[in-house]
């Protein structure tokens, strides 16, 4: 059991814009605001969109956006396009480790 | 250019050893601190390891502690990961990735990554 919940699917149109959720199992798990989002298209290496809850990657479309709100974390996709479809991951720094969430695949239909 | 590559990957016995190796260039390897990633076959991504640009402090997750250890030689731009009694549950695609701080507790977001080793552990 992960310290990090996401949904394992969501579906989302062209256009369109979708949160995806991080959800902590308890509190420290975000203590030190050290969130981060990755996309991962299989057979790739997973992608960086987000860091430090917020913060883009130079160059990254800003598209992607990061936000927190007590124990969840979020990540906003707008203008979905076929190329998002993938699954995305969080993570989170606490107590000198680093932990993933389980992963939420995201469909664009 | 960041450039990344993992090397020594194999099939090994449960209770066996195996070191992997993770090379890297187009940076200034001693700034950041390094770890490792693994995806078992059909499961998501887990942390393993990492340790600081100067080597002195090393992370471990709790499946592996005591069994894994990191090390890193500057001077070759490399990381290490000598895993110790293998279990079938370590069977992974190892992926080194290069952390966006000297030490992991300062970003611990992982903006490169290498294509990753894959590790088989059975009888």
């Amino acid at each position: 059991q992960s310290a990090l919940t996401q949904p394992a699917s969501v579906t989302g149109s062209p256009g369109q814009s979708i949160t995806l959720s991080c959800t902590a199992s308890t509190e420290h798990v975000f203590t030190y605001n050290l969130i981060s989002w990755y996309r991962h298209h299989p057979g790739k290496v997973p992608k960086l969109l987000i860091y430090d809850v917020t913060k883009r990657p130079s160059g990254l479309s800003d598209r992607f956006s990061g936000s927190k709100s007590g124990n969840a974390a979020f990540l906003t996709i707008s203008g979905l396009q076929a190329d998002d479809e993938a699954v995305y991951y969080c993570s989170s720094y606490t107590r000198s480790t680093l932990v993933f969430g389980g992963g939420t695949t995201l469909t664009v239909l | 250019e960041v450039y990344i590559l993992e090397s020594g990957g194999v099939l090994v016995q449960p209770g066996g050893s195996l070191r992997l190796s993770c090379a890297a260039s187009g940076f200034t390897f001693g700034n950041y601190a390094m770890s490792w990633v693994r995806q078992a076959p059909g499961k998501g991504l887990e942390w393993v390891s990492a340790i600081s640009g100067g080597g002195s402090t090393t992370y471990y997750a709790d499946s592996v502690k005591g069994r894994f250890t990191i090390s890193r030689d500057n001077s070759n731009n490399t990381v290490f990961l000598q895993m110790d009694n293998l279990r079938a549950a370590d069977t992974a695609v190892y992926h080194c990735a290069r952390d966006g701080g000297i030490v992991l507790m300062e970003r611990a977001s992982f903006e490169f990554w290498g294509p990753g080793t894959p590790v088989t552990v059975s009888s």
